[in-house]
């Protein structure tokens, strides 16, 4: 597609429940790329992916959160049994390689854990 | 820790004015910065970046001015439009020197008035 692609847009859960959220990068990126932005907040870094693997997952915040990426292209992220702190906007980016700041982002998961 | 930080968290100009955003970093390691733009309801846009080897670098409409003596960073926007108003963050790359893993500050509202 033409940008980053991020769904669900807007996901609204209830508290222990797990969910699932899905980022198609550019094409042809091979970096990708998950931030969290709390409400009025900057982003803070998740994890980041070259290929298929993760050489960075320091910024997941528990061992509730996990994330995957298949065949170099689209990464699901997962959070489990969630926490009414986990509601954020998570953010999908991607880029060519892990050499510049340029990141293409999408629009974002919007979570609302009740 | 060390963090990224911005000096305004609003600034409000009239249309045609020149806009500054200020930022204050204090990881002296930082050897990357990058503004970026982010509209209500969108993902953050790559706006222009500097390395630590510059003191200024200019874009179209703005210009990124990196003063490491007193880790000071700032984006100037020349003859601000509408289409300007959004959120403007800096982000950094942190002790690590890599250029994936950002830090960002928490934002400056940008609003522009007719």
């Amino acid at each position: 597609g033409a940008g980053v692609s991020q769904s669900p847009s807007n996901k609204v859960t209830e508290k222990g429940k797990d969910v699932e959220l899905r980022c198609d990068p550019i094409s042809g990126h091979t970096a990708l790329y998950w931030y969290r932005q709390s409400l009025g907040q900057g982003l803070e870094f998740l994890i980041y992916f070259q290929g298929n693997s993760a050489p960075d997952k320091s910024g997941l915040p528990s061992d509730r959160f996990s994330a995957e990426r298949t065949g170099g292209s689209v990464s699901t992220l997962t959070i489990q049994r969630t926490q009414q702190e986990d509601s954020a906007v998570y953010l999908c980016a991607s880029s060519f390689f892990q050499g510049t700041g340029e990141l293409f982002f999408g629009e974002g998961s919007r979570l609302t854990v009740l | 820790g060390e963090s990224v930080g911005l000096h305004l968290p609003t600034l409000s100009v009239q249309e045609g004015d020149n806009s500054i955003i200020n930022c204050a970093y204090s990881n002296s390691a930082s050897d990357y910065f990058i503004w970026y733009k982010q509209e209500s309801g969108k993902g953050p846009q790559f706006i222009i970046d500097i390395r630590s080897n510059m003191d200024k670098r200019q874009g179209q409409r703005v210009t990124v001015l990196l003063n490491k003596t007193v880790k000071h960073l700032s984006l100037q926007i020349a003859a601000t439009q509408p289409g300007d108003s959004a959120v403007y963050f800096c982000a950094e790359n942190g002790s690590g020197g890599s250029n994936y893993k950002l830090t960002f500050g928490k934002g400056t509202l940008l609003t522009v008035n007719p």
